[in-house]
């Protein structure tokens, strides 16, 4: 399967910018997803970009992707204290093309 | 409309019990999975239904694990001789279809401890 690294921990203050870095290893990607986790709740698919893009911005969440590096970031411009929460970068399977894999998770702390 | 329920959402066995873990997917989705989220860990992919058959099960830790999903709608994660290794968030997940196009969208999970 492939390998999807996220650094673990972020943390920033309150109306300042996020930055979550994932790199992943399979190639063939379409489709490429973010995830919020809060804490005791399910998974919330945030965004997501297709390959053929580098960037898809949706309001204030920018996602930028570099095919060449296999470098997918998620921005969260005017962070706020909601917006901490585990964050979790997902790719498809390239054997399957349905079942995701999963980093570990990023967790963003806000702080005022 | 209604989301992926799941329940129950907490459950205590003893190991060596055998559990049931339910998923109820969003009404009209025909693919469902399930995953398996350790602490501090990612989901991990474990089985995967296109209508009531599992066109793949690759994810199965091995064969104390088992799913149904008899009408095509709800399914059944069954976990027997449960061991403290198995404790875990099991979420599960529905799309409208299968494939790369194809949202997946969560359930709460069940939090499940094996004592």
């Amino acid at each position: 399967g492939e390998d999807v690294e996220q650094s673990l921990f972020l943390s920033v203050r309150e109306g300042d910018s996020s930055v979550i870095n994932c790199t992943y290893t399979d190639s063939s990607s379409t489709y490429l997803y973010w995830y919020k986790q809060e804490p005791g709740a399910g998974l919330q698919l945030l965004t997501y970009i297709f390959s053929n893009m580098d960037m898809k911005q949706d309001q204030r969440l920018t996602v930028l992707l570099n095919k060449k590096d296999k470098h997918l970031s998620l921005r969260i411009a005017d962070t706020q204290t909601g917006d901490s929460a585990i964050y979790f970068c997902a790719v498809p399977n390239s054997n399957s093309g349905y079942a995701l894999n999963f980093g570990k998770g990023t967790s963003l702390l806000v702080t005022p | 409309g209604a989301g992926v329920s799941q329940t129950p959402s907490n459950k205590v066995t003893e190991k060596g019990k055998y559990v049931e873990l339910r998923c109820d997917p969003i009404s009209g989705h025909t693919a469902l999975y399930w995953y398996r989220q350790s602490l501090g860990q990612g989901p991990e992919f474990l089985i995967y239904f296109q209508g009531t058959g599992a066109a793949d099960d690759s994810g199965l830790p091995n064969d104390r694990f088992f799913a149904v999903r008899p009408e095509g709608s709800v399914s059944t994660l069954k976990i027997q001789r449960t061991e403290r290794g198995d404790s875990a968030v099991y979420l599960c997940a529905s799309s409208l279809g299968s494939g790369r196009a194809y949202e997946q969208y969560f359930g709460p999970g069940t939090r499940l401890t094996v004592t």
